[in-house]
């Protein structure tokens, strides 16, 4: 079975660091693509960042919203996708989701880690 | 930037009864990577439709879409109680990769 584990998210004050990790299992992680989204309380949802696997050279791209503050990575011997997210801000508070894909394959995502950040 | 606009916003609908929704992109989806996503209150996404047209693992029939270019459907042939949430779709086949602002498909 497909699965996606999300952790690491918890309280943190504005400006702060945190660093999310998502553990793939059940699929071959290192032939994915790894993508990580959030939905603020409320809201829709909104995409953050992907980092494709070697086959597509292992690209990365950030949504405008938080380009400078974060950094997507990926460890496919332990199958986790990072996301470092940095100089927190309150509109940054919201659960965020990993998915993978492959082609036009989409995994089934997580159940999210909430992250708030509160001043 | 690829630009979702799914309508309608609400669908007020009984159980058993079809319901259509619509997502209309302001240009091409590359490769047709159109997803669709259901989500309850408190729950995550899931993942119903890839690819515009193929139902992910699990997914019962009387869900289905299609389209392509820039005009895409879900369609529930028969809605179940279960199914009454709210519907995403979402664009992944150019950065920056984007959602639609949602329809909830609530019980009239």
């Amino acid at each position: 079975e497909v699965q996606l584990v999300e952790s690491g998210g918890g309280l943190v004050q504005p400006g702060r660091s945190l660093r999310l990790s998502c553990t793939g299992s059940g699929f071959t992680f290192g032939d994915y693509s790894m993508t990580w989204f959030r939905q603020a309380p409320g809201k829709g949802l909104e995409w953050v960042a992907v980092i494709r696997h070697k086959g597509h050279g292992g690209t990365i791209d950030y949504a405008a919203a938080m380009k400078g503050r974060i950094t997507i990575s990926r460890d496919d011997a332990k199958s986790i996708a990072y996301l470092e997210m940095d100089s927190l801000k309150t509109e940054d508070t919201a659960v965020y989701y990993c998915g993978g894909g492959r082609g036009s394959y989409r995994t089934p995502w997580g159940q999210g880690t909430l992250v708030t950040v509160y001043s | 930037e690829v630009v979702l606009t799914q309508s309608p916003d609400i669908l007020s609908l009984s159980a058993g009864e079809r319901a259509t929704l619509s997502c209309r992109a302001s240009q091409s989806v590359n490769g047709d990577y159109l997803a669709w996503y259901q989500q309850t209150p408190g729950q995550a996404p899931r993942v119903l439709i890839y690819g515009a047209s193929l139902r992910a693992a699990g997914i019962p029939d009387r869900f289905s879409g299609r389209g392509s270019g820039t005009d895409f459907t879900l369609t529930i042939s028969r809605l179940e109680p279960e199914d009454f949430a709210v519907y995403y779709c979402h664009q992944y086949g150019s950065a920056p990769l984007t959602f639609g602002g949602g329809t909830k498909v609530e019980i009239k």
